[in-house]
């Protein structure tokens, strides 16, 4: 079974610097997909950004990029110019591409960010 | 389009009461999904429907059902509500484009006394 882990439980960050987020995940599927999702006060969940694994490229979102390191399993979120508005929960998830329709998503326990003024 | 859609928004159950959590979405999607959020723990799936009609088991399914009742809806049902199921109950589903982006309801925070 896929698993995720995600070793920061908190982070803080001034507003208008960079922080970075990581996440680990172990899987010995080769077709995935890793997703990064914000989840604010309101505890609605937002796609922040996606990365499919056969892309080398490292996906980017305005702020939000990713470093993805496919042979450590390793799939880090770097928030640029942080603003207050980021204050939120993070979640790392893994999506196993070959489930035959039924794309079940697997989450780490996230990371609390804190965006001071 | 109102994206996904759950009723109630929070509910109190005492211990050995039902209830029925509701989801609905009106994107056209085919597979559905129900998860769980407790503190510390990150989401958590209890089922799953990948097409009208059909149901699978999740991570945690003990002590819920769920009714695919047609494409729009799925219903998680609690038959006799345990402390344990205290928790924030998401709804998401999945497109026919980007089928690997699941798109989440506004949750139903769920106490159990």
């Amino acid at each position: 079974a896929q698993t995720v882990t995600q070793s920061q439980p908190e982070m803080s960050v001034q507003e208008a610097e960079t922080v970075t987020l990581s996440c680990t995940y172990d899987t010995s599927e080769s077709n995935y997909y890793l997703f990064w999702y914000k989840q604010p006060p309101s505890r609605q969940m937002i796609l922040v950004i996606r990365q499919e694994a056969y892309k080398q490229q490292n996906a980017t979102e305005n702020r939000f990029s990713v470093n993805f390191q496919k042979a450590a399993k390793s799939f880090s979120l770097k928030i640029s110019d942080s603003q207050l508005g980021d204050t939120a929960m993070y979640f790392c998830a893994f999506m196993d591409g070959a489930q035959g329709g039924s794309e079940k998503l697997v989450f780490g326990k996230g990371t609390k960010l804190t965006v001071n003024p | 389009n109102a994206g996904v859609t759950q009723t109630p928004k929070f509910q109190v159950l005492k211990t050995g009461q039902s209830m029925t959590l509701q989801c609905a979405q009106d994107m056209n999607h085919n597979s559905m999904y129900w998860y769980r959020q407790d503190p510390g723990m990150g989401l958590r799936l209890i089922y799953y429907s990948a097409s009208e009609g059909t149901t699978d088991k999740g991570e945690v399914p003990n002590g819920y059902n769920v009714s695919r009742l047609n494409k729009r809806e799925f219903s998680l049902r609690l038959e006799s509500a345990a402390p344990s199921q205290t928790s924030v109950y998401f709804c998401a589903s999945t497109g026919t484009g980007y089928r690997e982006t699941q798109y989440f309801g506004p949750g139903t925070r769920l106490l159990v006394l």
